[in-house]
């Protein structure tokens, strides 16, 4: 089974400063993808961004980025010139790499509060 | 606005009692999931359709049950409701089974959720 940690319950940046919210995971598969995703007051679960296992390039979406470190089984979230839109708690997220069809189930963490203060 | 709908937003019922939810995949998604999202549990997997077929089941309780229709709707039914059942309820859908390649064919797209009150 995997296990996705979040060890950071709470984190707090100032605008257009830079924070990083770190990941780790357990697995023994090879083929997998990893998520974050954002949930703001809302409770709305949006996808932030992806990355595939097998890509050794990280992802980049806009002002976020991702470190993804397949040795050392983590992969954590870069938010750069963070806006008072991207408060939130922040999910990692682990998917089994499935074939046409088959089960591919989320497998979260407990998530990441991020406060953005002015 | 992701594209997956949910109804009803809210719902308030009493301990014992069932509801239905209901679910609408992005258009063409084949694939449908449900998750629950409490306080003590966190989100959890419960089930997974795939084109009216049962795929995946995850920590469901036997009370709980769902399908998906030959309309690619979902609907998931909760009986014999107990408080500890109080949570919010995601469906989401992915193009798996459409073509495409990797991430892009499996990553899930959430609907807005409903919030299951039981009193």
């Amino acid at each position: 089974a995997q296990t996705v940690t979040q060890s950071q319950p709470e984190m707090s940046v100032q605008e257009a400063e830079t924070v990083t919210l770190s990941c780790t995971y357990d697995t023994s598969e090879n083929n997998y993808y990893l998520f974050w995703y954002k949930q703001p007051p809302s409770r709305q679960m949006i996808l932030v961004i992806r990355q595939e296992a097998y890509k050794q390039q990280n992802a980049t979406e806009n002002r976020f980025s991702v470190n993804f470190q397949k040795a050392a089984k983590s992969f954590s979230l870069k938010i750069s010139d963070s806006q008072l839109g991207d408060t939130a708690m922040y999910f990692c997220a682990f998917m089994k790499h499935g074939n046409t069809g088959t089960a591919s189930k989320l497998t979260f963490g407990t998530g990441t509060r991020l406060q953005v203060t002015l | 606005d992701s594209g997956v709908t949910q109804t009803p937003k809210h719902l308030i019922t009493a301990t014992g009692q069932r509801v239905t939810l209901r679910c609408s995949p992005r258009s063409g998604d084949l694939s449908v999931y449900w998750y629950q999202q409490s306080l003590d549990q966190g989100l959890q997997f419960l089930i997974q359709y795939y084109n009216g077929e049962e795929r995946a089941k995850g920590n469901i309780l036997e009370r709980f049950s769902a399908q998906q229709f030959p309309d690619l709707h979902s609907e998931l039914n909760l009986s014999s409701l107990e408080l500890g059942d109080s949570a919010l309820y995601f469906c989401a859908s992915s193009p798996t089974g459409r073509g495409g390649s990797g991430g892009a064919r499996d990553t899930q797209y959430f609907g807005p959720g409903t919030r299951l009150t039981v009193l």
